[in-house]
């Protein structure tokens, strides 16, 4: 079946530096993908969406890069601080799918002092 | 404004027990859905309702089911408990099918 993925389980980064956060995804007729914050004991919340129509996406601090070549999407975070530390899911849907989202199983992102 | 919001909390079952987990949202929002989350898992889809009046089945839905109340709340039965069913679960809601969800503050469960 369609899946979504993410390379690196857990990403430490020193406070103050830029964070990437990477995810494949293998459904082709994806068209839209989401990246949520998880913290402990929290819902995900919803940090930034984009649609294949978009290469890249800004937001506070973030940016979406969507690769649709190769699959691949990617949460750059700017300047990392230690509010940041979290799981990071990412999230893909296509129509053939009715628009349900597929969840990633999550990169951890610890943020050094 | 309150969003998406779940009751209860925590709740712990004996096996063969049956609860209902009750989500509402205030945001008039079509769209609301039904995740399981287990250790180091992603979510998984266990029931969704597209619109007032429809539900649908998500990856897991097999010891559950769901009553779309009214726009908006969305609850969610499990029958008869059993231990795989120990998780914790996440309601959320969408404008519609294809938007960003947003969700609930969750509800441990756990199954004795």
């Amino acid at each position: 079946g369609e899946s979504v993925g993410l390379h690196l389980p857990t990403l430490s980064v020193q406070e103050g530096d830029n964070s990437i956060i990477n995810c494949a995804y293998s459904n082709s007729a994806s068209d839209y993908f989401i990246w949520y914050k998880q913290e402990s004991g929290k819902g995900p919340q919803f940090i930034i969406d984009i649609r294949s129509n978009m290469d890249k996406r800004q937001g506070q601090r973030v940016t979406v890069l969507l690769n649709k070549t190769v699959k691949h999407l990617s949460l750059q975070i700017a300047a990392t601080q230690p509010g940041d530390s979290a799981v990071y899911f990412c999230a893909e849907s296509s129509m053939d799918s009715s628009y349900k989202l597929i969840f990633g199983s999550g990169t951890r992102l610890l943020v050094r002092p | 404004n309150a969003g998406v919001t779940q009751t209860p909390k925590f709740q712990v079952l004996k096996t063969g027990q049956s609860m209902t987990l009750q989500c509402a949202q205030d945001m008039n929002h079509n769209s609301m859905y039904w995740y399981r989350q287990d250790p180091g898992m992603g979510l998984r889809l266990i029931y969704y309702s597209a619109s007032e009046g429809t539900t649908d089945k998500g990856e897991v839905p097999n010891g559950y089911n769901v009553s779309r109340l009214n726009k908006r709340e969305f609850s969610l039965r499990l029958e008869s408990a059993a231990p795989s069913q120990t998780s914790v679960y996440f309601c959320a809601s969408s404008p519609q099918t294809g938007t960003g969800q947003f969700f609930g503050p969750g509800t441990r469960l756990t199954v004795l």
